[in-house]
């Protein structure tokens, strides 16, 4: 089975600075997707950042890149010049194919002014 | 354009009673996903539809649970003599076909059984 794991519950950070969420997992399956989502108090989940694992390029999205391991099955998010709406919880997916989406835990990212 | 929506937003039954969430996903989309997010977790996947066919129902965690979506748009997940342990967040995605790789979400259902 499919195991993702997050191992920060909970991270702070300034303002403007920058910040890494760790995430790791597990799989036997050579082709497959990552995510990161962000989950506001609000619950709507949103998709921030996606790579596939036949990439070897890092996926970026503006503020949000990230840094994709594929041996040492390790997929983590940086996000830079962090800004107050970036307070949210975010939560690393794996998918293999069409499947349904492996979450972690969770990060609880705070933002401090 | 719409997202997904889901119905009702807040729901609290009582211990034994029968529920019934609604999923209504973006228009055109043929993939629907229902997931389980109980307090402080991520969510959990329960079952998948690719148009009214139920492709995965591997996450169902008793046969207390039951989902369908016999049009191919809206789903329903019903949960038949809710216990405590159902209380959860219950989440809909959708996406455009199978090999999408964005699920877009519904803002939940929170379930509190009482």
């Amino acid at each position: 089975a499919q195991t993702v794991t997050q191992s920060q519950p909970e991270m702070s950070v300034q303002e403007a600075e920058t910040v890494t969420l760790s995430c790791t997992y597990d799989t036997s399956e050579s082709d497959y997707y990552l995510f990161w989502y962000k989950q506001p108090p609000s619950r709507q989940m949103i998709l921030v950042i996606r790579q596939e694992a036949y990439k070897q390029q890092n996926a970026t999205e503006n503020r949000f890149s990230v840094n994709f391991q594929k041996a040492a099955k390790s997929f983590s998010l940086k996000i830079s010049d962090s800004q107050l709406g970036d307070a949210a919880m975010y939560f690393c997916a794996y998918r293999p194919g069409a499947d349904g989406l492996t979450f972690g835990k969770g990060t609880h990212l705070i933002i401090q002014p | 354009g719409a997202g997904v929506s889901q119905s009702p937003r807040y729901k609290v039954a009582k211990r034994g009673q029968d529920v019934a969430l609604r999923c209504d996903p973006i228009s055109g989309h043929v993939s629907l996903f229902w997931y389980q997010q109980a307090l402080g977790q991520g969510p959990e996947f329960l079952t998948y539809f690719q148009n009214e066919a139920q492709l995965d129902k591997s996450g169902l965690p008793s046969d207390r649970f039951f989902a369908e979506r016999p049009e191919g748009s809206v789903s329903t997940l019903k949960i038949q003599r809710t216990q405590q342990e159902d209380s959860a967040v219950y989440l809909c995605a959708s996406s455009l076909d199978r090999t999408s790789n964005e699920q877009y979400f519904g803002p939940g259902t929170r379930l509190t059984v009482t």
